[in-house]
């Protein structure tokens, strides 16, 4: 299947800083990608979906000034978590899928290894 | 805003076939049934989806009824790396986003 990399696997930063993740496409284009955040034994949440050359869509609750996502070409987005603090140390996960349009198509969505970020 | 529901957990003898219900009810026309897993501190793995036929791969088989209103997955062989969280999801139409439940805890025993 189609491959989905993220980076970095973990990251430890102090509180107040910021933190950069990468995911890419190795494989295929994608028109849209979704960021999830997951805490310990609980399921994924969709923070935002980002599509490219244009602005993310943010799922309610989540702060956009706080979760910069930026996806800039076909075969990347990055996900900044600005100022960090303790409370923002999870399991980050992107995913990647090519639809095109308003509505989905018959696609398959590929997710990336995830990122866990602990912030001290 | 759930709109599946699957065992929170099941067992599964290895070598043997496991089949994991979800019930989505309120399935519409247009959307899929989507089958992926997440092994502990991993990514989710796509495994299968289909709209009304069953399918298979080679990982698994998708039994999705006439009704459309549950299906099954089927690993007909499990094995101890099966062991994992599976999630039924359902996705199609205006609905394009890929939502988690809280999935079924597959364990696979020697």
């Amino acid at each position: 299947g189609a491959v989905v990399s993220q980076h970095p696997s973990w990251v430890i930063c102090k509180s107040g800083t910021s933190v950069k993740i990468e995911c890419r496409s190795l494989d295929f284009q994608a028109t849209t990608m979704f960021w999830y955040r997951q805490f310990p034994k609980q399921s994924l949440m969709l923070m935002a979906t980002s599509n490219e050359g244009s602005k993310a869509t943010y799922e309610q609750g989540v702060e956009k000034d706080k979760f910069l996502i930026n996806h800039a070409s076909l075969t990347l987005s990055t996900l900044t978590v600005t100022s960090a603090h303790p409370e923002d140390s999870s399991f980050y996960i992107c995913s990647a899928g090519t639809r095109t349009g308003a509505i989905p198509t018959n696609e398959k969505l590929f997710f990336g290894s995830g990122t866990q970020l602990s912030v001290l | 805003d759930a709109k599946t529901t699957q065992p929170t957990s099941m067992d599964c003898a290895e070598g043997r076939a496991a089949n994991l219900p979800c019930n989505h009810s309120t399935i519409s026309g247009n959307e899929y049934v989507y089958w992926y897993r997440q092994i502990h501190s991993q990514g989710p793995q796509y495994i299968i989806h289909g709209l009304k036929n069953n399918e298979t791969n080679e990982m698994a088989s998708l039994i999705i009824t006439e009704d459309r209103k549950s299906s099954t997955l089927i690993l007909p062989h499990a094995t101890l790396r099966d062991t994992a969280v599976y999630y039924c999801i359902v996705r199609g139409g205006s609905n394009y986003k890929l939502t988690f439940g809280k999935g079924t805890l597959l364990t696979v025993n020697p």
